[in-house]
């Protein structure tokens, strides 16, 4: 196990509402990175967070944001939700200067109806 | 063109074949490139990372073609628990303190008896 934890693991929420994921980094790592996986495609980076800042976004629009908190630990918004944002998300926790050794998380399945 | 480009599959081989897969990136600064092993509905593990000299790991060898700009990945002897989707990634810039990976769509393997 990575000891990177995600919550809730399975969520179902209709068109329109606004969602919070969550994520808890592995001890010792102070970047957390987003990436959501459409079925039957790869993960797709949404954005890093280090020293509670955005670190870079992929190309994903402003209705998903994020936080860092002093413990590392990470949310994901999605507002506004669509049915395409049904996906996988999952968050990776690394070093800085070490992102490329990301360490993933289990993911939270959304679903969107 | 996507950043990295990867041949669905499905495989289907049984115990024993061997089988091999390939990727393409383009992105030709690209510098760190991984192979990531995804069981059905989990997350992403890495499998092993790859080098120009390539790699070795008991039944798992990787190789990187920086001229061509593809990657491939073989397994020998394959076994029932090698049944998963084989994601290609790519880190454009070493030691890139974004450390954004880019996945391919990954590749589905099924070993069968």
């Amino acid at each position: 196990e990575t000891g990177v934890t995600q919550s809730p693991t399975h969520l179902i929420k209709t068109r329109g509402q606004q969602v919070t994921l969550r994520c808890s980094s592995q001890s010792g790592h102070n970047t957390v990175s987003w990436y959501q996986q459409a079925l039957g495609q790869g993960p797709q980076f949404i954005f890093q967070y280090y020293r509670e800042e955005e670190n870079g976004r992929g190309n994903f629009p402003p209705r998903f944001s994020g936080l860092q908190f002093p413990n590392y630990s990470s949310e994901l918004n999605v507002n506004a939700l669509e049915l395409d944002d049904s996906a996988l998300y999952l968050c990776a926790s690394s070093l800085q200067g070490l992102s490329y050794e990301q360490y993933f998380g289990p993911g939270t399945r959304l679903t969107v109806t | 063109r996507k950043e990295v480009e990867q041949d669905p599959g499905p495989f289907n081989v049984p115990e024993g074949a061997t089988v091999a897969f390939n990727c393409t990136y383009s992105n030709s600064a690209s510098q760190s490139f991984f192979w990531y092993r995804q069981d059905c509905r989990k997350e992403p593990k890495l499998l092993m990372s790859v080098y120009s000299s390539g790699n070795e790991d008991g039944r798992f060898t990787a190789q990187l073609n920086r001229a061509s700009q593809y990657i491939s990945l073989l397994i020998r002897d394959s076994k029932l628990s090698d049944s998963a989707t084989y994601l290609c990634v790519v880190v454009p810039d070493r030691g890139s303190t974004l450390g954004r990976l880019y996945f391919g769509r990954g590749t589905q393997l099924t070993v069968w008896p």
